[in-house]
């Protein structure tokens, strides 16, 4: 089993659509979560963290958490196409410095 | 204020030549990481460093890989002989006072022939 799992896609979505992007992960003791945004031969860029059970909103992504199923999501509503990118999840290890990536998901927001 | 910076952008080197990786943090971090990205294995930590102290250096693949800290704003990674399987988007990343969120510089694309 992957320590961060993603689902590959490509996840193709009309734009003004929700986008929904998901993970899991396999260390229970993980206490952070980040999700990046990564283009096309570009560097991976951080737009969201969460640490707690629940919902965390920034403009129109939220970020939610649920540690007793070790799940992870990205919403993204009213998808644009300049959404379109990968999107890495990443989860810091118990110890509390090594982050692990998944393999992201390449999202397609279609004009 | 500057990012993450990396140096080269892209290098294109024989098998067998020594390379070397150079990543200067952002003003005031005091973690810094370097990652390697393939299709195939995706973004893989192979050191991580915290006030200059290697802490962790399990991913380094072999003892062709090395890193090093010399001060706390700067660091290398350097790769001896190097070889095609080495070829990869090379990422150095930093973060601030034990805060895990980790910001990255444009990347090395190393292409060995």
């Amino acid at each position: 089993q992957k320590e961060v799992e993603q689902n590959s896609g490509p996840l193709s979505v009309p734009e003004g659509a929700i986008a929904s992007l998901n993970c899991t992960y396999s260390d229970r003791g993980s206490q952070s979560f980040f999700w990046y945004r990564q283009y096309s031969g570009k560097s991976p860029e951080l737009i969201m963290f969460i640490y707690s059970n629940g919902d965390k909103e920034d403009g129109r992504f939220t970020a939610q958490l649920n540690k007793a199923s070790q799940y992870v999501s990205l919403l993204i509503r009213d998808s644009q196409p300049s959404d379109s990118a990968t999107y890495l999840c990443a989860v810091l290890n118990t110890g509390g410095f090594k982050t692990i990536f998944g393999a992201g998901t390449r999202l397609f927001v279609k004009a | 204020d500057a990012g993450v910076i990396q140096s080269p952008r892209h290098e294109v080197t024989e098998m067998g030549q020594e390379v070397t990786l150079r990543c200067k943090l952002i003003s005031g971090h005091n973690s810094l990481f370097w990652y390697r990205q393939t299709m195939m294995r995706g973004l893989e930590l192979l050191i991580y460093f915290n006030n200059n102290v290697p802490i962790d250096d399990s991913g380094m693949p072999e003892d062709r890989f090395s890193a090093k800290m010399p001060n706390a704003s700067f660091s290398t990674l350097k790769i001896q002989p190097s070889e095609p399987r080495d070829s990869a988007v090379y990422f150095c990343a930093s973060s601030f006072g034990g805060r895990p969120e980790a910001f990255f510089g444009q990347g090395t694309r190393l292409t060995v022939v």
